[in-house]
């Protein structure tokens, strides 16, 4: 079945350095739909990124990513850490059916 | 604020009773998703509907939970008898077919 990988639990980091989160997904569908979601302490998953083009470099609020079918992947990605990013994040794959399938989650730290 | 409602915020039973949480989804879309969220913030499917109709579910949900969309009343999902390994968050969320989630602020369970 449809399935996300995101291989790191915890990610910490210094504020101002790079962020990059992995994402690698496996499908048997040819035109997937992946997402990034955040989700902050207590709060409930928002989403922040989309895209189903293959190549074509999605941002918002900072963060951006590309779908590379090659590849399989979906890495999140934004230049420079804030201490507000700190936060779960979650890569999902929706492939034309009705459920999205969340990947296992990465929590970004980030410290002063 | 999100424009899914969930109530009630939290909810707290002992083992064997029923627990019961609604959900309005947001106006429009179509199809409504139940996700549980355990203590190690995995996500894992429930139960969906479009219009009413349940589209998908496991096994644990279809054996031990009923859930239900009517027209014009909130969803709902309800735990027929309660056990501690159900202490979870409850995640509804809603969305146009094929297209990201707008997800409400959940229901804590504890079971005690």
């Amino acid at each position: 079945g449809d399935s996300v990988t995101q291989t790191e639990g915890l990610v910490t980091l210094t504020e101002g350095l790079p962020v990059m989160l992995n994402c690698t997904y496996q499908t048997i569908y040819s035109n997937p739909f992946l997402f990034w979601y955040v989700q902050h302490l207590n709060e409930s998953p928002r989403l922040l990124l989309k895209s189903f083009t293959d190549n074509k470099r999605t941002e918002h609020q900072g963060f951006h990513a590309t779908l590379h079918k090659s590849s399989s992947s979906f890495h999140l990605q934004k230049s420079s850490a804030q201490l507000s990013d700190s936060a779960l994040y979650y890569c999902a794959l929706s492939t034309g059916g009705y459920k999205v399938v969340f990947g296992s989650g990465t929590r970004l730290l980030v410290s002063p | 604020n999100s424009k899914v409602i969930q109530t009630p915020r939290y909810l707290v039973k002992g083992q064997g009773q029923k627990a019961k949480m609604r959900c309005i989804p947001e106006k429009g879309h179509p199809v409504v998703f139940w996700y549980q969220q355990n203590k190690n913030n995995e996500f894992k499917f429930l139960i969906n509907f479009q219009n009413q109709e349940v589209l998908q579910q496991i096994d644990m949900t279809e054996k031990r939970f009923s859930a239900e969309c009517p027209s014009n009343s909130p969803c709902s999902l309800e735990i027929q008898s309660s056990e501690a390994g159900d202490s979870a968050l409850y995640l509804c969320a809603s969305s146009w077919e094929n297209s990201d989630y707008t997800f409400g602020s959940g229901t804590r369970l504890l079971v005690i």
